[in-house]
């Protein structure tokens, strides 16, 4: 699995974008990526994930450069219920491989 | 469907203590994962399965052991619990897909080894 970095902590307003960055140069071309949410202690939310297309659902926006080298994660009207830890994760290409989860990046979501 | 259910969600364990963590899918999903989170960290993957009779092991996996029986069940058996060993497990489990699909997880099982 590439290493991926990410900022340890952001904020954002409510109502407003939350666009959370993603570093994964070391991927390699068949590596997906991957973004989880976890809030509080509950157990990891699937997001949303994609290969070399930028990829929408209703949750949020995946964008990826063209390199692939790094993503955005867009949240695009971010409501407190949005407050989480929110993971990055670059690898696995096939199903059974194991994700590899970091420390992820605290958003936090203010009125 | 109640996805993934986690007995229990609590447990306080003394040390030398075994147990065993159970993970329940009615998904008919074939791929399962164990995990733990340590205070503040990120997930660690312990022991994973693509089927029944099926695992391999994780980043973690000393001082515990799995197996995969059916389909619907991926129990985690602890033995001679440590104070290493306290932290929240979680269990996962996904189908095929694109990548490795979703996981979908269950609420987490607290652990203390005291």
């Amino acid at each position: 699995d590439a290493k991926t970095t990410q900022p340890p902590s952001m904020d954002c307003a409510e109502g407003r974008a939350a666009n959370l960055p993603c570093n994964h140069s070391t991927i390699s071309g068949n590596e997906y990526v991957y973004w989880y949410r976890q809030i509080h202690s509950q157990g990891p939310q699937y997001i949303i994930h994609g290969l070399k297309n930028n990829e929408t659902n209703e949750m949020a926006s995946l964008i990826i450069t063209e390199d692939r080298k790094s993503s955005t994660l867009i949240l695009p009207h971010a409501t407190l219920r949005d407050t989480a830890v929110y993971y990055c994760i670059a690898g696995a290409n096939q199903a059974g491989t194991a994700l590899i989860f970091g420390k992820g990046t605290t958003l936090s979501v203010s009125s | 469907n109640a996805g993934v259910t986690q007995t229990p969600k609590f447990r306080i364990l003394k040390i030398g203590q075994s147990m065993t963590l159970q993970c329940t899918q009615d998904m008919n999903h074939n791929y399962m994962y164990w995990y733990r989170q340590d205070p503040g960290m990120g997930l660690k993957l312990i022991y994973y399965s693509v089927g029944a009779g099926i695992t391999d092991k994780g980043e973690v996996p000393n001082g515990y052991n799995v197996s995969r029986s059916t389909t619907e069940d991926f129990p985690l058996r602890l033995e001679l619990a440590a104070p290493s060993q306290t932290s929240v497990y979680f269990c996962a489990s996904s189908d095929s897909g694109e990548g490795v699909g979703e996981l979908f997880f269950g609420e987490g099982s607290r652990l203390t080894v005291l």
